[in-house]
């Protein structure tokens, strides 16, 4: 099946600095990649939409100047969480889809701010 | 928007099967999907159905959808202790976004 790798698993920051989140699809070319957030013992929550070389759409209540998405080739999308705050801590999961048919997911990124 | 529900927890002995049941409401959905989560893990693609086939199967895992009643099931035959995890169901929307149900936690116990 598919890959998709998402880097860090883990990460933990300062209040007010910036964390990036990688999401790299590895053996195929991702038109559409999506980035989810999960609170505890929650479901996934759509943040955004990206699609290679045009700018992402985010989802309803998602700031777009704090959670900096880009997706700059067809196997790479970046989630930058910008002056991150504790309540920002939480579970980031990315999502990589060919043309059409199955999503697959990366591992996920547990992000604690401090 | 698309609504996923999904009863929130199920409990079965091992051995027996286990039935996991979602509801949506956009009749456009044309992917649908299980996934497993385990704990702080990330999500692992069970299976999928198309939304021209009612029924899929996979060694131990079954896939049930009604159109009509827009229901999906995931079946689980002789389910193992190792089976305890979070299951979500998710849908593709119009737009091809996956809108992802609450979540079942599925408990085994032996």
């Amino acid at each position: 099946g598919a890959v998709v790798s998402q880097h860090p698993s883990w990460v933990i920051c300062k209040s007010g600095t910036s964390v990036k989140i990688e999401c790299r699809s590895l053996d195929f070319q991702a038109t559409t990649m999506f980035w989810y957030r999960q609170f505890p013992k929650q479901s996934l929550m759509l943040m955004a939409t990206s699609n290679e070389g045009s700018k992402a759409t985010y989802e309803q209540g998602v700031e777009k100047d704090k959670f900096l998405i880009n997706h700059a080739s067809l196997t790479l999308s970046t989630l930058t969480v910008t002056s991150a705050h504790p309540e920002d801590s939480s579970f980031y999961i990315c999502s990589a889809r060919k043309r059409q048919g199955e999503a697959f997911f990366g591992q996920g990124t547990r992000l604690t701010v401090v | 928007g698309e609504d996923v529900e999904q009863s929130l927890f199920l409990s079965v002995r091992e051995g027996d099967s286990s039935v996991i049941n979602c509801t949506y409401t956009d009749s456009s959905s044309t992917y649908l999907y299980w996934y497993k989560q385990e704990p702080g893990a990330g999500l692992q693609l069970l299976t999928y159905i198309f939304s021209n086939m009612d029924m899929k199967q996979d060694q131990r895992l079954t896939v049930l959808l009604n159109k009509k009643d827009k229901h999906l099931s995931l079946r689980i035959a002789d389910t193992q202790t190792g089976d305890s995890a979070i299951y979500f169901c998710a849908v593709t929307t119009g737009f091809q976004k996956l809108v992802f149900g609450t979540g079942t936690r599925l408990l085994v116990s032996p």
